[in-house]
């Protein structure tokens, strides 16, 4: 069975501050797809990336990096120079080859808090 | 067409009364899905539509529960005889044609049983 790890209950920063956010998942499978979704305090979850397993080179998108060690099973998210707006729950998920799109198995989230 | 519409946006129930829940998805995505979330998780998947068929279900989907997306476009998900245990909030998503796209997430129907 797969799983999603998402140790980092809660973190909170200083707006400015970089921060990154843990994501660990457990497949037995060779073919996969990661995402991350943001949940903000309005409830709709919103895409953010999608890695297939065997694509580990990082990304950059703005002020997003994502780091996908396949060797560690980590698929990290940093955010730098963090915003107020960055505020939400972000879930990490895992999907697997051959599953509807919609049986992601998603983390527990977590909530980050951005100070002014 | 801004996105995936679901409502009511929160429902507060008594304990054994049926509540029914409405999505509507982006209007050119056949697929459609339904979760539950409670605090502190991520969502679970509860059933998914392709157009109108209802192809697969979560063992969490109790008898009491039923979802049906009639006409392929919106979809209804009801719960009879609610319990406490039920309350929670509803996701409703959407994707494409597509078993590894983004899918498209309503802002969800809090359900509160009393």
């Amino acid at each position: 069975a797969q799983k999603v790890t998402q140790a980092q209950t809660e973190i909170s920063v200083v707006e400015k501050e970089d921060v990154t956010l843990d994501c660990v998942y457990e497949t037995r499978d060779t073919t996969y797809y990661l995402f991350w979704y943001k949940q903000p305090p309005s409830g709709e979850l919103v895409f953010l990336i999608r890695r297939n397993s065997f694509d580990e080179q990082n990304e950059i998108s703005g002020r997003y990096s994502w780091n996908f060690q396949k060797s560690t099973s980590s698929f990290n998210f940093t955010i730098t120079a963090s915003q107020v707006v960055d505020s939400a729950v972000y879930f990490c998920a895992l999907l697997l080859e051959g599953t509807n799109a919609g049986k992601s198995t998603f983390g527990d989230g977590t909530t980050l808090t951005v100070k002014p | 067409d801004t996105g995936v519409s679901q409502n009511p946006r929160h429902k507060i129930t008594k304990r054994g009364q049926n509540v029914t829940f409405r999505c509507d998805p982006i209007s050119e995505h056949n697929r459609l899905y339904w979760y539950r979330q409670t605090l502190g998780q991520g969502p679970e998947f509860l059933t998914y539509f392709q157009n109108e068929a209802q192809l697969e279900k979560s063992r969490l989907l109790s008898d009491r529960f039923s979802a049906e997306r009639p006409k392929g476009s919106f979809s209804t998900l009801e719960i009879q005889r609610t319990e406490q245990g039920d309350s929670a909030m509803y996701l409703c998503a959407s994707s494409r044609d597509s078993n590894t796209g983004e899918l498209f997430f309503g802002e969800g129907s809090r359900l509160t049983v009393l």
